[in-house]
Parts: structure tokens; sequence; C-alpha cells
């Protein structure tokens, strides 16, 4: 069965580094999401993307993440530098189109700023 | 604005029914969606209603009213491994957006 992968799954930097995150989209899925999520809060999307394009990064703090999906496949999300509350889980996820409820999420990189 | 309501937190007795409740507002509505998650691992697709009226995969039935901008989760016969966080999300000008969940216990 086709799943998202993600990678690293955890990843442990200290305040004011750079940190990376990649995510592989399930094969043929137009769209891809970024969402964070606090422990013990629903995900929050941060970037969605349909195709090479970004299509909603409303809720991205721009001065220090930014997100590509450079051949509309796989996609990178980038933090420089990272504060201690970006300590969260970033989760991957795709879809075969924009106008669905179902998302295929992946297992997640597990961030810890110090 | 958007805004999402669901309970925080459920407590059921295995092999019982428990209903999860989620209202929400926003504008360009186009449907409502249910995940699970356990502890550590990642959200997973459950059910999703575009349509009014009750949707039934298996033990779990999703129910949408668009005009009372309400819909639930239904869980039947309850197992242990049912505990977990249940979200909402709604699907709002092509984005979809996830409620705070509802973390449920099942207790034997």
């Amino acid at each position: 069965e086709a799943e998202v992968a993600q990678s690293p799954r955890y990843k442990i930097t200290e305040k004011s580094q750079a940190v990376a995150f990649w995510c592989d989209p399930i094969s043929g899925h137009a769209t891809l999401y970024w969402y964070r999520q606090i422990l013990g809060q629903g995900p929050e999307l941060l970037v969605q993307f349909q195709d090479e394009s970004v299509v909603d990064d409303s809720q991205l703090p721009k001065d220090r993440f930014s997100a590509e999906r450079l051949k509309g496949v796989d996609s990178t999300l980038k933090i420089q530098p990272a504060e201690l509350g970006d300590s969260a889980m970033y989760l991957c996820a795709s879809s075969r189109g924009r106008d669905t409820g179902e998302l295929f999420f992946g297992e997640g990189s597990r961030l810890t700023v110090l | 604005g958007q805004s999402l309501e669901q309970p925080s937190e459920v407590t059921a007795v295995e092999g019982a029914i428990v209903q999860i409740n989620c209202t929400y507002q926003t504008s360009g509505f186009y449907g409502l969606s249910w995940y699970q998650q356990h502890d550590g691992g990642a959200p997973t697709f459950l059910s999703y209603n575009a349509l009014d009226g009750l949707e039934e995969t298996g033990r779990f039935s999703s129910f949408l009213s668009r005009s009372d901008s309400y819909g639930y989760l239904l869980l039947q016969e309850l197992q242990m491994k049912d505990s977990a966080s249940y979200f909402c999300a709604v699907g709002s000008s092509y984005k979809l957006i996830f409620g705070s969940g509802t973390r449920l216990l099942v207790r034997p």
C-alpha cells in the first residue's frame, strides 16, 4: 500500500539553527500539505501545494519558514532560525485533489528545539 | 473567520456506543471529515460527509447537517483499541481545517 514518506522522524536542534524536513507524497497525488501539530492540539495547516504551486501559505511564518515542491513531487520544509516555540510534530499529507476530505498523512517529523 | 468545536474528552465503557459532536462556522464549506490519531501516530482518515445524512463504515458512522453546521462521529461496539484522539475537519475554500480533537478513553 502506498504511503507518504517523511524524514527525519526525529530531530533535535538548538535554537537559531536551521532544520529541514522532507516529504515524498503518494505517487500521483497532486496536492501536498504541511501541517504543524503541537501536543494536545489539532493539526494546523502551514502550506498547501497544488503540483509545484503554493495555493495557501497564509499560516506559514514566512520570516523563518520556507517550503518548496520544485518538480511537483517531493517537498521540503525549512526553518531558519529555529525557535523554542517551533517544537512540534510536522506532518506531511497528500491527496488526489484539492476538494477532498481524505488526506493521507505521513508518520511525521518530531522537532525538539533546545 | 473559521471555528470548530468538539468536546475535549469523552470516556466510555468497552462495548458501548459513543457519539462525538462537532459544530463549525466557516465559509466555502464543502465537507466534514473525521480522523483518528493514536498517541505518537499520524492522523488516519475515518470518514467524509459532503452531503447531509449518515455514512456508515463498519463500526463507525458519521453524520452531517449542513443547515445546522453540525456533524457527529458515532462509534459502536467500542474496543480498547479505539482509545485515541478524534478530530473533525472542515473542508473550506479547498483547505482542510482541523478541530482541536476529542480524546476518547475506553475503559474495560
